[in-house]
């Protein structure tokens, strides 16, 4: 069964600062990759979606990078703001089932 | 609307009783998830459907959990008498095809039982 491990599991950092989050998988026969965000009592919004073919993608602010063969996918938050206080999920799918991380919560300090 | 919905938001049920939590995906999208997320942990997979076909049904706890698809687009999870266990919020994912589309996900439903 696929493992997904996200670490840290928290993450606080004073505003302004780059940061940088990792998710691992122990089965690289996946078929994409995807980074959530999710607020307290909120669902899910998707941040990022990689491709198994890709090895990056960017948005604004977020670069999430993915390595199939060595089961490991970051994302980077360049100068970091309040707001993007929330816990950061990453999913690995397989194709008919996403497997999750339990999260990285992150707090970013004004 | 645009996005996925599902309904009620907040469900408080007692012990032993059943209740049924409503997902209304995006509009065209095939495939349909279920997952279940405990307090502090990731969402767990429960059940998938590809249109009105229920294709994997390997992460239903027991079988007090049901889900249903029957026109392809809507879709029910139900569970019956329920327990203090089944606490969680319940989240509905949609995707427009299989494989490499992107997941959806809708705002979920959290379920309380007392």
């Amino acid at each position: 069964k696929q493992e997904v491990t996200q670490i840290p599991a928290a993450l606080s950092v004073p505003e302004g600062e780059n940061l940088v989050l990792n998710c691992s998988f122990t089965d690289s026969a996946i078929y994409n990759l995807q980074w959530f965000r999710q607020d307290p009592g909120k669902g899910l919004t998707s941040l990022l979606l990689i491709q198994s073919s890709q090895r990056e993608q960017t948005s604004g602010r977020l670069n999430a990078s993915l390595d199939k063969s060595s089961g490991r996918s970051t994302l980077y938050i360049a100068a970091s703001q309040p707001g993007d206080s929330a816990t950061y999920l990453c999913a690995v799918d397989t194709g008919n089932q996403f497997y999750f991380g339990t999260g990285t919560s992150l707090t970013v300090i004004p | 609307g645009a996005g996925v919905s599902q309904s009620p938001r907040y469900k408080v049920a007692k012990r032993g009783q059943d209740v049924a939590l409503r997902c209304d995906p995006i509009s065209g999208h095939v495939s349909l998830f279920w997952y279940q997320q405990a307090l502090g942990q990731g969402p767990e997979f429960l059940t998938y459907f590809q249109n009105e076909a229920q294709l994997d049904k390997s992460g239903l706890p027991s079988d007090r959990f049901f889900a249903e698809r029957p026109e392809g687009s809507v879709s029910t999870l139900k569970i019956q008498r329920t327990q203090q266990e089944d606490s969680a919020v319940y989240l509905c994912a949609s995707k427009y095809r299989d494989l490499s589309y992107e997941q959806y996900f809708g705002p979920g439903t959290r379920l309380t039982v007392t």
